[in-house]
């Protein structure tokens, strides 16, 4: 039973545009959410996470947004650049328990195009 | 320079053979784990560990071996027990408690 989901496989994005990656999941537990970008061969690094007490947190370039009613949160980077091009992973965790208890999504596979 | 070093990158072993895939950490942080990642898939916890001499078994435990003698350290053994042990392998660490944790660059294993 797939808790968190990334129902898209791929993205492709022009260069200077918006890209939105979308996460869903099942579990009312979940109360804290993190996105990772991951390039080919390498570990994930973190990227920007989001509490269940906020519905937006933005760093730079990348903002999350998270709809507790709907369980749906999503990833938008704007402006995109070539250096996005990466596999970007969902994950959610109740928030107590540790890090044991996250839990990731397959991944949306980001193409930006110059 | 901190961080977490996996080695080898690659790694090439015949089926029945166990291995040992590498771990290090000079973060001083207290939990370690270990992710396996297979193509389309999410990454699954394998063991993880929060302090030394101590270690719990993740979702799919079977067919793996774990130690934490060092705080350092949390090397992964894929035994021969494991029926698909091609796959890439992640370790992670983290400060108990905190929610984000930081990955290594993974190790490939391939099983011929």
């Amino acid at each position: 039973d797939q808790q968190v989901k990334q129902n898209s496989p791929s993205l492709s994005v022009q260069e200077g545009r918006i890209s939105i990656l979308n996460c869903d999941y099942t579990n009312s537990m979940f109360d804290y959410f993190l996105w990772y970008k991951k390039y080919p061969a390498e570990g994930p690094t973190f990227l920007i996470s989001i509490s269940s007490i906020k519905d937006k947190n933005e760093d730079g370039r990348f903002t999350v947004f998270l709809n507790k009613s709907a369980k749906h949160l999503s990833l938008h980077i704007v402006p995109s650049q070539p250096g996005d091009s990466a596999v970007y992973f969902c994950a959610a965790a109740p928030n107590s328990g540790g890090y044991q208890k996250v839990t990731f999504g397959t991944g949306t596979k980001l193409q930006v195009i110059p | 320079d901190g961080g977490i070093t996996q080695s080898p990158k690659y790694l090439f072993r015949k089926e029945g053979q166990n291995v040992t895939l590498s771990c290090e950490q000079n973060l001083n942080h207290d939990a370690m784990y270990w992710y396996r990642q297979d193509p389309g898939q999410g990454l699954r916890l394998i063991y993880y560990s929060q302090i030394v001499n101590d270690f719990q078994k993740g979702d799919i435990a079977e067919g793996y071996s774990v130690s934490r003698e060092k705080k350092e350290s949390f090397p992964l053994t894929v035994t021969s027990a494991q029926k698909n042990p091609t796959a890439f392998y992640l370790c992670a660490s983290n400060v108990r408690g905190v929610t984000e944790a930081f990955f290594g660059q993974g190790t490939r294993l391939t099983v011929v």
